[in-house]
């Protein structure tokens, strides 16, 4: 089975800051990658998917990158509605799903 | 758009089955293209698959949870299902219902299943 290994588990930053959330995994698995934000009582919301192509309606400040094992998830100036957990998650030639950890993110 | 609308018990006695239903609307189950997927997260946990049904009726598991899962389809209702045997207090979750590709779209807004006597 993939593992996913996200970092940090949470963080704290100041409006406006660059936020960098990075997974990786266990083995390759080439861009299979996506990003979500959840809110709390809310379901995830697509962000990223195949590890840089943004879902539609996103904003830009939302970006994703890396292949292979290493991936980047970041946002470039952080606004107070972006509070939230985001997870990376992954799929395989099965289309089984795995998750990462999440990323607890707030406001300093 | 497509909406996707759990239905189900909250609340769940030990030993007994978990049973779900997922509608889904502005869009066709057996139009095909999407797997319908069934995610859980435990209170305050992070999100775990627990398996899939494409329309054809063809189903893939989470491993972990395989031998007491069974995931079906209505076409006809526009519905797919989850079953969950032999429950305990480790699968009170917030249970989810998702159309899948290789992300997952569109999800339901989730339904607290909660196991207790």
């Amino acid at each position: 089975d993939i593992q996913m290994t996200q970092s940090p588990s949470s963080l704290s930053a100041s409006v406006g800051d660059r936020v960098t959330i990075t997974c990786q995994a266990s083995q390759d698995i080439s861009n299979y990658l996506n990003w979500y934000q959840q809110k709390p009582g809310k379901a995830p919301k697509l962000l990223i998917y195949d590890a840089s192509n943004l879902e539609t309606g996103v904003p830009s400040r939302f970006s994703g990158s890396g292949s292979g094992t290493d991936f980047t998830f970041t946002i470039s100036s952080l606004q107070p509605e972006d509070i939230a957990t985001y997870y990376c998650q992954q799929y395989d030639n099965l289309r089984v799903l795995t998750f990462g950890g999440g990323t607890k993110v707030e406001i300093k | 758009q497509v909406q996707l609308q759990e239905s189900g018990p909250g609340l769940v006695k030990p030993s007994q089955t978990l049973s779900l239903t997922c509608t889904v609307s502005g869009g066709s189950i057996s139009s095909g293209g999407y797997y319908w997927s069934w995610i859980r997260q435990h209170p305050g946990k992070g999100l775990e698959w627990i398996g899939y049904i494409y329309y054809s009726g063809s189903t893939y598991y989470n491993p972990s949870l395989k031998s007491r899962v069974t995931i079906s389809v209505d076409t006809s209702k526009n519905q797919f299902s989850l079953k969950l045997s032999s429950v305990t207090a480790a699968d009170t979750a917030v249970y989810y219902c998702a159309r899948e590709d290789t992300a997952i779209d569109y999800w339901g807004q989730g339904t607290l299943v909660t196991v207790s006597s």
